[in-house]
């Protein structure tokens, strides 16, 4: 089944840590997207890309960083950066030609920094 | 700049009762514009989309929702509440160019559907 993988469902991380998470799509999608979901707050957009090995910041791209090394993969690593890192991390993937594209989402990873 | 303004961030109805989430969007050009569904602990899942054409976009699980230029909104509903509905509803509009577009989402509002 195609579809937006994202590893692992659930992390923890200590203060101080950087953490990778994972996203993995098999759609042939050209873009992908991270986002981050806090109460109340809705989804509020990382970095994405459009293409391979290039990809641009969002609005809270502080304390974060991408790779974009192949096309199915778009992995998210979270730095000692990033002061509130406990969040819903959500990654998505489109077509990426043209503005009627809709997204589609993985089930999302939840970080807790302990 | 292009944004999306959700009415509400909690709406509770009867069961059997008319949904009605608000939307309204800001855009300097022709929008296209989502509305999506979150259960907890999940991803998005898409409603519905409006590109271009007919003005009530219909979608899943009994979904619609009406374009209006001349206000700028973009209102779902559904004419009769089920249990099943009560999840988080998000309305996104896509912005930049075609070649290099992103997806905005508003903040989001939940739905409770009381018995």
């Amino acid at each position: 089944d195609g579809g937006i993988t994202q590893s692992p469902k659930y992390l923890f991380r200590k203060e101080g840590q950087n953490v990778t998470l994972s996203c993995e799509q098999n759609l042939n999608h050209d873009a992908m997207y991270w986002y981050r979901q806090d109460p109340g707050q809705g989804l509020r957009l990382i970095y994405y890309s459009q293409i391979v090995n290039d990809f641009q910041k969002g609005d809270i791209a502080e304390g974060y960083s991408v790779s974009r090394e192949k096309k199915e993969s778009f992995p998210l690593t979270v730095t000692s950066a990033q002061k509130n890192p406990t969040a819903f991390y959500l990654c998505a993937s489109s077509r990426g030609q043209g503005l009627n594209t809709e997204a589609f989402f993985g089930q999302g990873t939840r970080l807790t920094v302990v | 700049a292009q944004s999306v303004t959700q009415l509400g961030s909690h709406v509770s109805v009867s069961e059997g009762a008319l949904v009605l989430l608000r939307c309204n969007y800001s855009s300097s050009v022709p929008p296209y514009l989502f509305w999506y569904v979150q259960y907890p602990n999940q991803g998005l899942q898409l409603l519905l989309k409006y590109t271009t054409g007919a003005t009530l976009v219909k979608g899943i699980n009994g979904f619609e929702a009406e374009f209006k230029k001349s206000e700028t909104s973009f209102h779902l509903t559904k004419p009769s509440a089920h249990m099943s509905d009560a999840a988080e509803y998000f309305c996104a509009v896509s912005v930049g160019y075609s070649s290099a577009s992103k997806i905005i989402f508003g903040s989001g509002t939940r739905l409770s559907i009381r018995p």
